[in-house]
């Protein structure tokens, strides 16, 4: 088990700009989901993946933000057009599925200045 | 929107006391799990109870749940420095619903 691994750990980026993350699950987990935390906060669901099936997807989600599974292992989050207000902490969760624990990454801080 | 909202939001105690946390939450859950977080890490999962459980021990850890109240409970004994953390609580009303977190209560163990 080498854990959920998530690059890059910090992203400082200019208002305007497209950032991309990257999310490595356990390998046999079939649930991948990202949630963004902010300070003194606990983490907001922004969207979650079956296999390569994205299932839900947060109302609070503009259209700025996509993710994708492509194969249901490793996914990817991107934001364009980058905003003050986007940053945060990007959290990155999978599980085996139903009733299950979620195991997280250490994240990704994305810094907009 | 966060469903479980986490009672007291710090809480400080000395090294070697009970430290006792309370959740509660607004609709009906399929299980309750708490998660700590030290500062700049991700969540590590501590517990889960289903809903059809009323008590679940492990370790130095008791998480209780009444479902009628809607309320949750985790107690941790003999309180250690290394259990200074965020401590959050979390609902999962079913099968296709994702992981709702509250906004977490911060631990603080003087040794």
């Amino acid at each position: 088990d080498t854990g959920v691994s998530q690059n890059p750990r910090h992203k400082i980026t200019k208002r305007g700009q497209n950032v991309t993350f990257r999310c490595d699950p356990i390998s046999e987990h079939n649930r991948l989901y990202w949630y963004r935390q902010t300070l003194g906060q606990g983490p907001e669901f922004l969207t979650y993946f079956q296999n390569e099936a994205q299932l839900e997807k947060s109302r609070l989600l503009s259209d700025r933000f996509s993710a994708e599974r492509p194969k249901g292992s490793f996914s990817t989050l991107e934001i364009q057009r980058t905003e003050q207000g986007d940053s945060a902490m990007y959290l990155c969760a999978s599980s085996l599925g139903y009733n299950s624990p979620l195991h997280f990454g250490n994240g990704t801080r994305l810094t907009v200045t | 929107s966060q469903q479980g909202e986490e009672d007291p939001q710090a809480l400080s105690i000395q090294e070697g006391e009970n430290a006792t946390m309370n959740c509660s939450y607004k609709t009906s859950i399929n299980n309750l799990q708490w998660y700590r977080q030290n500062s700049g890490r991700g969540l590590v999962h501590l517990i889960l109870i289903r809903s059809n459980e009323r008590e679940k021990h492990s370790g130095r850890l008791r998480v209780t749940l009444d479902t009628s109240k809607k309320s949750s409970s985790l107690l941790i004994t003999a309180s250690r420095a290394a259990d200074t953390a965020s401590y959050f609580c979390a609902t999962d009303a079913g099968a296709n619903s994702k992981l709702t977190f509250g906004k977490g209560i911060t631990l603080s163990v003087r040794p």
